[in-house]
């Protein structure tokens, strides 16, 4: 079955500063990799998905992720943090059932962004 | 806004009580999702339903069954209410055939309390 490690449960940056979200995973068989968003009170929102088009993947908000096989990583970063990124993220990735699938998602990581 | 809807947003109840969360996916999407989100499991997929049928099981009790209509709408139906099943219930769509690559989009949720 497969699986995702996100490491920290809990980050904290400056405004400005560069954030890092890490993600490893485990999968026999080439993944499709996803990062969502949840913001207080809300569902969760679709930030980035790698389906082997291209290793680095471009999201929304300023978001990216690089799909990196020989670390079984999928580490979501963003240049410069803003207030508004303050939120809990989730990697996830597609297990493929038969006629199916489902995404099995991390622990989350809280992203808090202070001023 | 996602366009995926849920009813209703908060549901307070008793233990031993059944009650009906309702969705309605994304216009055009077949598929629907359901995950259980917890404190102590994290977010957990219980099914999928893919244009009226059972396409995929998760950790779903027995005590839990859903359906999907044919307006494509969806319902979980949770039973024998225990402390434990206290939780945000979120239900997803995907517009493609409900493959591993899909992206799901997720509902606003149901937080359903059981006291």
């Amino acid at each position: 079955a497969q699986s995702v490690t996100q490491l920290g449960s809990h980050v904290s940056v400056s405004e400005g500063a560069l954030v890092l979200l890490r993600c490893n995973y485990s999968s026999s068989v080439p993944p499709y990799l996803f990062w969502y968003v949840q913001y207080p009170n809300q569902g969760l929102q679709l930030l980035l998905k790698y389906t082997s088009a291209a290793t680095l993947v471009k999201g929304i908000n300023g978001f990216e992720a690089e799909f990196k096989k020989s670390e079984t990583s999928f580490h979501l970063t963003k240049p410069s943090a803003h207030m508004s990124d303050a939120a809990e993220y989730f990697c996830a990735v597609s297990e493929d059932r038969e006629y199916g699938n489902k995404l099995v998602f991390g622990a989350g990581t809280i992203l808090r962004v202070k001023s | 806004d996602s366009g995926v809807t849920q009813t209703p947003k908060h549901l307070i109840t008793a233990t031993g009580q059944r009650v009906t969360l309702r969705c309605s996916p994304r216009s055009g999407d077949l598929s629907v999702y359901w995950y259980q989100q917890s404190l102590d499991q994290g977010l957990q997929f219980l099914i999928q339903y893919y244009n009226g049928e059972e396409r995929a099981k998760g950790n779903i009790l027995e005590r839990f069954s859903a359906q999907q209509f044919p307006d494509l709408h969806s319902e979980l139906n949770l039973s024998s209410l225990e402390l434990g099943d206290s939780a945000l219930y979120f239900c997803a769509s995907s517009n493609l055939a409900g493959g591993p690559s899909d992206t799901q989009y997720f509902g606003p949720g149901t937080r359903l309390t059981v006291l």
